[in-house]
């Protein structure tokens, strides 16, 4: 149990379009980070958010995009989905810092995204 | 792309059996994490070794590190039917704030 929540847990979308996966981080970390795992494949760095600003961004198109709210909850929108997009996005937060630093960042248990 | 590569993709012993995986990776760390994900769900922290350091050890966990031939492993001892998982080495990029994962191990612990 690492605090951190996702929902949804599964969803079914249509080719083109649009989703919005929410996660709420464990109780007071100030950053969140957002990641895509494909089946079979270690996940894949999509953006993070430190403080409501976005702070990194991974290889992904613009078409992925992401919100931090004042409680430090936070969204992942994907726009005009594709077949491709079809994964597990995984939320994961930590209290700031640098993760090359060595700081802890913990897990939620995923929303499984299927694009048909 | 990939940071970190592990070796091998699968692995299949039976409980009680030590299991070892590898990791190579290809720039310079400041640390190296180990991940564990049961199937379909969420990554789990389980040990960070920094570059300083050449073994960590937390319960039935150990882990090394070599620098000089940029490769890290991790050995569970006494295995268990819990213990089978998605394993993933992880290190941090210095440039931008996200964890370079590797493509992981599966790891299958047979009763």
């Amino acid at each position: 149990e690492t605090g951190v929540t996702q929902s949804p847990t599964h969803l079914i979308k249509t080719r083109g379009q649009q989703v919005t996966l929410r996660c709420s981080s464990q109780s007071g970390h100030n950053t969140v980070s957002w990641y895509q795992q494909a089946l079979g494949q270690g996940p894949q760095f999509i953006f993070q958010y430190y403080r409501e600003e976005e702070n990194g961004r991974g290889n992904f198109p613009p078409r992925f995009s992401g919100l931090q709210f004042p409680n430090y909850s936070s969204e992942l929108n994907v726009n005009a989905l594709e077949l491709d997009d079809s994964a597990l996005y995984l939320c994961a937060s930590s209290l700031g810092g640098s993760v090359y630093s060595g700081n802890t960042i913990y897990f939620g248990e995923g929303s499984w995204l299927t694009v048909v | 792309s990939q940071q970190g590569e592990e070796d091998p993709q699968a692995l299949s012993i039976q409980e009680g059996e030590n299991a070892t995986m590898n990791c190579s990776y290809k720039t310079s760390i400041n640390n190296l994490q180990w991940y564990r994900q049961n199937s379909g769900r969420g990554l789990v922290h389980l040990i960070l070794i920094r570059s300083n350091e050449r073994e960590k050890h937390s319960g039935r966990l150990r882990v090394t590190l070599d620098t000089s031939k940029k490769s890290s492993s991790l050995l569970i001892t006494a295995s268990r039917a819990a213990d089978t998982a998605s394993y993933f080495c992880a290190t941090g990029d210095q440039g931008a704030q996200k964890l370079v994962f590797g493509q992981g191990t599966r790891l299958t612990i047979n009763p």
